[in-house]
């Protein structure tokens, strides 16, 4: 099957800090990866997709210079929560699409990665 | 939003027993999904099932999909205590380029 990894896995950072989250993954090429934050006892929201080698595309309200993506590659792409706050603080997921054939664009979620910004 | 609506909020049953989850979105769709998740963890892809499917089943899960009243139940025959999790649809809206929206979720507590 496929599988999508996360690291870090958890992170505590000061505020004012960045903090970088990959997604990686691990069996095949994602053509597409979506970011997604859960706050406890939510549901998941979308923050933004991300195509390999172009620009993300950000939901509304998901402010770019705050949350930068970068998806370099077909099997890694990277979130980084710059100047980080407490209001930060969240349940970051991602997910990897594409590459396998299948005609549902069927995602393959990550562990999530828990951000505490103290 | 296109955000879908799960009932019940939270569902608590005895092992054994039967569970129903009930989704409802707003906009057409190419297919729905359902997904589990355990406290503080990923999510679980359960099953898949789409536009023009009505029922598909899967183990103890039985999915229904009526697109007439764009609605979805989730159904866990013989439930266990390691059921217990939140439960969320999610769809793929036609047009919107794969993405999905999660509805609210489903907060399943099974009991011994």
């Amino acid at each position: 099957g496929a599988v999508v990894s996360q690291h870090p896995s958890w992170v505590i950072c000061k505020s004012g800090t960045s903090v970088k989250i990959e997604c990686r993954s691990l069996d095949f090429q994602a053509t597409t990866m979506f970011w997604y934050r859960q706050f406890p006892k939510q549901s998941l929201m979308l923050m933004a997709t991300s195509n390999e080698g172009s620009k993300a595309t950000y939901e509304q309200g998901v402010e770019k210079d705050k949350f930068l993506i970068n998806h370099a590659s077909l099997t890694l792409s990277t979130l980084t929560v710059t100047s980080a706050h407490p209001e930060d603080s969240s349940f970051y997921i991602c997910s990897a699409a594409g590459g396998l054939g299948r005609g549902d664009n069927e995602q393959f979620f990550g562990p999530g990665t828990r951000l505490t910004v103290l | 939003s296109q955000q879908g609506e799960e009932d019940p909020q939270a569902l608590s049953i005895q092992e054994g027993e039967n569970a129903t989850m009930n989704c409802s979105y707003k906009t057409s769709i190419n297919n729905l999904q359902w997904y589990r998740q355990n406290s503080g963890r990923g999510l679980v892809h359960l099953i898949l099932i789409r536009s023009n499917e009505r029922e598909k089943h899967s183990g103890r899960l039985r999915v229904t999909l009526d697109t007439s009243k764009k609605s979805s139940s989730l159904l866990i025959t013989a439930s266990r205590a390691a059921d217990t999790a939140s439960y969320f649809c999610a769809t793929d809206h036609t047009g919107t380029a794969s993405k999905l929206t999660f509805g609210t979720g489903t907060r399943l507590q099974v009991t011994l």
